[in-house]
């Protein structure tokens, strides 16, 4: 079975600072990995998505992400954050069933950006 | 724009008295989706479509059902909300499994059970 594990529910960085946010996934296929953002009483939205081929995937807003298979990681990356990146960031992984594709979630980790 | 639309966004019920939520999406999408979102949790799937076959997760409580008249458009029924069931409720649709894996979202519907 696949799973998502988020490392950190609440991440703080000042303004300007790298954005980390650590996703670990767990799949007994090869996994098509997701981040999407969700903003306050808001639907989530697409960050940036990795299926086959190149192993670093940029996205939305800056953001990127690195598909290591070794470490079984999908981290989430911004070289110099904004105020308006202050969301909550979900990770996922996709499987394949007969009835369509399926979303796996982490738990999520809230961004806090400071002043 | 193609989107999905999700209406209302925001929905007051009565304990036990049922409720529809409903989805529309213009991207001509098979599959439809729907995810409960509570408070600081991650979306958990409820059920969806693809094209008219329903598939149910197997811990959907039976006080949830879903229709989809059409490609267009689907329906979540709360037959006797209760106060658990407050939460957001997400729309998602995906183009079909073998040539897209992403999922659009809708905005989301806030239930609110008094």
């Amino acid at each position: 079975a696949q799973s998502v594990t988020q490392l950190g529910s609440h991440v703080s960085v000042s303004e300007g600072a790298l954005v980390l946010l650590r996703c670990n996934y767990s799949s007994s296929v090869p996994p098509y990995l997701f981040w999407y953002v969700q903003y306050p009483n808001q639907g989530l939205q697409l960050l940036l998505k990795y299926t086959t081929g190149a192993t670093l995937v940029k996205g939305i807003n800056g953001f990127e992400a690195e598909f290591k298979k070794s470490e079984t990681s999908f981290h989430l990356t911004k070289p110099s954050a904004h105020m308006s990146d202050a969301a909550e960031y979900f990770c996922a992984v996709s499987i394949l069933t007969g009835g369509g594709n399926k979303l796996t979630f982490g738990t999520g980790t809230q961004l806090k950006v400071e002043l | 724009d193609a989107m999905v639309i999700q209406n209302p966004r925001y929905q007051v019920t009565q304990f036990g008295k049922p409720v529809t939520l409903s989805c529309s999406q213009t991207l001509n999408h098979n599959v439809m989706y729907w995810y409960q979102q509570k408070s600081s949790q991650a979306p958990k799937l409820l059920f969806h479509y693809y094209d008219k076959d329903f598939n149910n997760e197997a811990d959907t409580p039976d006080n949830f059902q879903s229709r989809r008249p059409n490609t267009s458009f689907c329906f979540l029924d709360i037959r006797s909300p209760g106060l658990g069931d407050a939460a957001m409720y997400l729309c998602a649709t995906s183009r079909d499994p073998i040539s897209s894996y992403e999922q659009y979202f809708g905005p989301g519907t806030r239930l609110t059970v008094t």
